[in-house]
């Protein structure tokens, strides 16, 4: 019973396409998060929920939504992929913001 | 705008010898900081946080050392072991992250 998972663990797709990652944690965690890590290895966040609401969106083109149906769950959705997007993407649940993450094991997007 | 930094992209240290990562931050109002380790195809995993009140925790073989008037912490392992070979993150904010430095230890 992983405590942060996310799906798919692999996505090869065609640019232009629209796609999205799932996210769920089993921990009671009040705040979630999207990272992005690059070719560069640099871990960048992109949005944060807490309880189900939007309270970090950090300068993302507005192709990629976030939506939380529940405090446990907060997804990607993204459109119109580019090859810019391909990265691996992390989601990650803290108890409340700013308190230690625990990260899902991350979800390696390849546009082509 | 990195407000966290850390400026050794690599380090390698004999097993059994002390490695020390390095991370500096710009903001002086940051309170807590927290190191994650991170292998190859899986996220990170907390390791080790401090609160600006002290400088200095120790948990195990890893010590995190706090220099609030130099915005700069470190991280120290002792003795280093070969199942530490990893990437190391800084974070302040709870969230934001530093580049990383990959340590190899080896045998």
């Amino acid at each position: 019973d992983t405590a942060v998972s996310q799906t798919p663990k692999y996505l090869v797709t065609q640019m232009g396409n629209d796609k999205s990652i799932k996210c769920e944690q089993n921990l009671g965690h009040d705040t979630m998060y999207w990272y992005k890590q690059d070719s560069k290895k640099f871990l960048k966040i992109m949005f944060s929920y807490n309880n189900k609401e939007l309270i970090i969106n950090e300068t993302v083109p507005n192709r990629f939504s976030p939506k939380s149906p529940d405090k446990a769950h907060l997804n990607l959705h993204i459109n119109s992929l580019e090859l810019g997007d391909s990265a691996v993407y992390f989601c990650a649940s803290s108890r409340y913001r700013g308190e230690k993450l625990f990260f899902g094991s991350g979800t390696q997007l390849s546009v082509l | 705008d990195q407000q966290v930094k850390q400026n050794s992209p690599s380090l390698s240290v004999q097993e059994g010898r002390i490695s020390i990562l390095n991370c500096d931050y710009t903001n002086s109002m940051f309170d807590y900081f927290l190191w994650y380790k991170k292998y190859p195809a899986e996220g990170p995993t907390f390791l080790i946080s401090i609160s600006s009140i002290k400088d200095k925790n120790e948990d195990g073989r890893f010590t995190v050392f706090l220099n609030k008037s130099a915005k700069h912490l470190s991280l120290h392992i002792v003795p280093s072991q070969p199942g530490d070979s990893a990437v190391y993150f800084c974070a302040v904010e709870g969230m934001r992250f530093g580049a990383g430095t990959r340590l190899t230890v080896k045998p």
